[in-house]
């Protein structure tokens, strides 16, 4: 069935360390994925997408990782601050038997940052 | 660009009442759809309306309802409120194969 699991549910860190938070996807036809960072009572914020035809994809201290094989894709920050503490959220469009467009989300991962 | 807009920002009802939510997507973005946001179950589809007409619904009753003008502003509509319908409801616009951007969503309280 449609399904995207996302893991850890939470994930502490110091400041200046690396965090990984990875995500599972069911539907094979799925083309984008895309993460989003939602901060406390603020709308989910698209922070970066990757192709299905691309293995890896970096926006300065972030990257995201897609192994269509296994299903899995992952997102790295590295170099941590305060400021991306936050709940992050994974998703995948659901292509399959002609929907297009529906994205089935992750169940968010909550980031803390200690200073 | 503006991003997506919605109204109102917060809304509070009471059971058996019936609401009515509006999006106004980014200029040029045809494709509006809507989530239910609630702490237990996370981000939740509703549906997707492209050129007015609505192209994915999500396992949602027939209470939740939605469409999408000529110039792509959005409504979505529940009727028959009841209490497990308080959710942040969030609306979001897309371009072509493009990931959608979210709007700042409509909070509503179920009473």
């Amino acid at each position: 069935g449609e399904n995207v699991e996302q893991h850890p549910s939470t994930l502490s860190v110091q400041e200046g360390d690396s965090a990984v938070i990875k995500c599972t996807y069911s539907d094979s036809a799925s083309n984008y994925f895309p993460w989003y960072k939602q901060e406390l009572g603020k709308r989910p914020q698209l922070i970066i997408d990757i192709r299905s035809n691309v293995g890896e994809k970096k926006d300065q201290r972030i990257a995201v990782t897609l192994n269509k094989t296994a299903k899995h894709f992952s997102l790295h920050i590295t170099e941590t601050q305060p400021e991306d503490s936050a709940v992050y959220f994974c998703a995948a469009p659901l292509k399959s038997s002609g929907n297009t467009g529906k994205l089935i989300f992750g169940q968010g991962t909550t980031l803390q940052v200690k200073p | 660009k503006a991003g997506v807009t919605q109204t109102p920002r917060y809304l509070i009802k009471t059971r058996g009442q019936q609401v009515t939510l509006s999006c106004s997507p980014i200029s040029g973005h045809r494709s509006v759809s809507w989530y239910q946001q609630t702490p237990g179950q996370g981000l939740q589809f509703l549906f997707e309306y492209f050129s007015e007409t609505q192209r994915n619904k999500g396992n949602f009753p027939g209470r939740f309802s939605g469409r999408q003008f000529s110039n792509s502003r959005s409504e979505m509509n529940v009727s028959t409120l009841e209490l497990g319908d308080s959710a942040l409801y969030l609306c979001a616009s897309s371009l072509g194969l493009r990931p959608p951007f979210f709007g700042p969503g409509t909070r509503l309280t179920v009473l």
